[in-house]
């Protein structure tokens, strides 16, 4: 079954500096994958995905996310942090020939310094 | 992609009752799931919904705690049986919309007293 980790539970960053959180899966194929963020109160919003193809994804607020197969990976990135960027964030995977259910990293806890 | 209606939005419910969350989604839908996220926690899947068919549950949650209804293409409820302290959560129902991504709903925030 496909899985998914985050190693870092939580990280600060200050405002204006660039930030990596990172995802690795675990599947035997190429999964699909996603990054969500959960502000405090608030639902899941997605930020981008991946199914195939070029892997440098593009998502929304300017985040962006690379997926490396040789690593097993797809850390979400952006270069410049502003303080409405303090959320949860989740990575996610979904097996593309099975139950298609989501299946979550742990999460990982942004702060902003000012 | 499809918008989900999820309410109640947060409640609070005592030992021993039960609480049914419903999501309506506006647009037919062949698969609904519903997640537990507990304090502090991950999103965990309780179970997948499929209309006309009983529900698939994961490892740990069983239906006679976690009953589902899935009447139509379009809507589903979640009830939480017996409740105790430790069903205290947000459970989020989800759908898989066009181009394979996921919409969630915006959870129901279940505190147990």
């Amino acid at each position: 079954a496909q899985s998914v980790t985050q190693p870092d539970i939580h990280i600060t960053v200050s405002e204006g500096a660039s930030l990596e959180l990172r995802c690795n899966y675990s599947y035997g194929a190429t999964p699909y994958l996603f990054w969500y963020v959960q502000s405090p109160g608030q639902g899941l919003q997605l930020l981008l995905k991946y199914f195939s193809g070029d892997t440098l994804v593009q998502g929304i607020k300017g985040f962006e996310a690379e997926f490396k197969r040789s690593q097993s990976s797809f850390n979400l990135r952006k270069p410049s942090v502003h303080w409405s960027d303090a959320a949860e964030y989740f990575c996610a995977t979904s097996n593309p020939q099975g139950a298609q259910k989501l299946v979550f990293g742990q999460g990982t806890r942004l702060t902003i310094n000012p | 992609s499809a918008v989900i209606s999820q309410k109640p939005s947060r409640d609070i419910c005592q030992r021993g009752t039960s609480l049914t969350i419903q999501c309506q989604v506006d647009s037919q839908v062949t698969m609904m799931f519903w997640y537990r996220q507990q304090p502090g926690q991950s999103l965990t899947l309780i179970a997948t919904a499929n209309q006309g068919s009983e529900a698939t549950y994961e490892s740990g949650f069983v239906i006679d705690k976690f009953p589902i209804s899935r009447p139509n293409l379009t809507f589903s409820t979640l009830t939480v049986s017996n409740m105790s302290p430790e069903d205290s959560s947000i459970y989020l129902c989800s759908v898989m919309t066009g181009g394979g991504g996921y919409t969630f709903g915006s959870g129901t925030r279940l505190t147990v007293v």
